[in-house]
């Protein structure tokens, strides 16, 4: 069973730091694109950023280029978002995104962490 | 950037069908996916590449894409399915949701 469970959440002064990570289980880490998706409270979905199998290709949205990094450990199936620079309108439900096929659909989703910016 | 436009909602009555779309510039040389989001769930993928069915979606569930509109819809609506639908889609190397659909199961 395909498993994906986000971590590291919390409450961060605006300016501050934080990062998320993601355990994934029940099928070939190393073998598949992630992203982020983000949900601002009572809003639509926000894609974040996703990472490669192989780390090789890395895209991030606008609003977080520069403050965001995505990063990857294949050895321990980890996933990570390194959020930098953190302002109040970053607060949002954080999900962990398995991208898979040729059409890059996302087909697992985890259960999400809340981030909360604010001082 | 690329935008994908969605109406802000959607009424049906159980039993009948809905239909959400999803416009935006040449959306038919995309492929589109869908996701349900329910209260307090995370989403969940119902259509993938603008018509496929992911196993253990319910054959009420069907896409088309053409043109600039994709189209979600759901026949025999039922009040298990009153959701929030996105649908989404890649432009160059980023993804594009739509703002989404809240579907009322009258």
């Amino acid at each position: 069973e395909v498993q994906l469970v986000e971590s590291g959440g919390g409450l961060v002064q605006p300016g501050g730091s934080l990062t998320l990570s993601c355990a994934a289980s029940g099928f070939t880490f190393s073998s598949y694109t992630m992203s982020w998706v983000r949900q601002a409270p009572g809003e639509g979905l926000e894609w974040v950023s996703y990472i490669s199998s192989g780390s090789s290709s890395i895209n991030y949205a606008d609003s977080v280029k520069g403050r965001f990094t995505i990063s990857r450990d294949n050895a321990k199936n980890l996933l990570y978002l390194q959020m930098n620079s953190l302002r109040d309108v970053d607060t949002a439900v954080y999900y962990c995104v398995r991208v898979v096929g040729a059409s890059r659909h996302f087909d697992y989703w985890g259960q999400g962490i809340l981030v909360t910016v604010s001082s | 950037s690329y935008e994908l436009t969605q109406p802000p909602s959607v009424s049906v009555s159980p039993g009948q069908t809905a239909s959400i779309t999803c416009s935006g510039d040449k959306l038919g040389d995309k492929n589109v996916c869908w996701y349900q989001q329910k209260p307090g769930q995370s989403p969940v993928m119902v259509i993938y590449q603008d018509t496929k069915r992911p196993s253990g979606i319910p054959e009420r569930f069907s896409g088309s894409n053409s043109g600039n509109t994709a189209i979600l819809t759901v026949t025999g609506t039922q009040a298990m399915d009153e959701a929030d639908y996105y649908c989404q889609a890649w432009d160059s190397n980023s993804v594009v949701f739509g703002a989404g659909t809240k579907l009322t199961v009258l």
